[in-house]
């Protein structure tokens, strides 16, 4: 499907376990965000990418990992689950240069026990 | 850095009431401005966006004007309807990302 997407849409994991997060898009847009939402903190950028292999940290990066190997995709991998990261994830891409518009995924809503 | 502040919510209106959403920015030099819209259980889609001051972005009957000798840029909409009860939020680009605020909840009653 065209467009941007992730999965899996809902996640149940244990403190401790891995998690990766998945995102893709269909645009051949440069950048890819992560950002994640909770209440009373609005939206907060963890992670972005500029293009493939080149990803920089955002405001709340600790405990996650990024990689870009391909343009289309954009994983976001929790090393170690902690139920501080119960949160709505969300995937963003936009193409390069100018102040583009930000196009959003669906969301992955994570609830980590 | 770039900053956003709008409106607390939540704010409840009845169906045909006016709406309005203040935003306000910090920022240098002439950023972009958005607002997005997150419907229940969805994610974020752009509402309207404004390039350069005195722009005026219109969607939906929802309209909001680049003002930057205040440095604001206020969501509106004359007669709202049940189906606009979401989450707004407003939103600058600066340089590479956006920087959001934090959101304001609206219902709207029948």
């Amino acid at each position: 499907d065209a467009g941007i997407t992730q999965s899996p849409r809902y996640k149940i994991t244990e403190t401790g376990r891995q998690v990766t997060l998945m995102c893709h898009q269909t645009w051949s847009h440069s950048y890819m965000f992560w950002y994640r939402q909770d209440l009373g903190h609005g939206l907060r950028l963890i992670y972005y990418s500029a293009a493939a292999d080149i990803t920089d940290k955002g405001e709340v990066p600790d405990g996650y990992v990024v990689s870009r190997s391909k343009t289309e995709n954009f994983p976001l991998t929790l090393e170690s689950a902690t139920r501080s990261q119960t949160s709505v994830y969300f995937c963003a891409s936009r193409l390069a240069g100018g102040k583009n518009e930000q196009f959003f995924g669906p969301g992955t809503r994570l609830t980590v026990l | 850095g770039d900053s956003v502040t709008q409106m607390e919510g939540p704010v409840t209106l009845s169906e045909e009431a006016f709406l309005t959403i203040n935003c306000t920015y910090t920022a240098t030099g002439y950023p972009s401005l958005f607002w997005y819209v997150q419907y229940p259980g969805e994610g974020l889609q752009l509402l309207l966006k404004a390039t350069k001051a005195d722009d005026k972005g219109s969607n939906k009957g929802f309209e909001a004007t680049y003002r930057k000798e205040t440095t604001s840029f206020h969501l509106e909409k004359g007669s709202v309807q049940v189906s606009d009860s979401a989450v707004y939020f407003c939103a600058l680009i600066g340089d590479y990302k956006l920087s959001f605020g934090a959101g304001t909840t609206v219902t709207v009653r029948a």
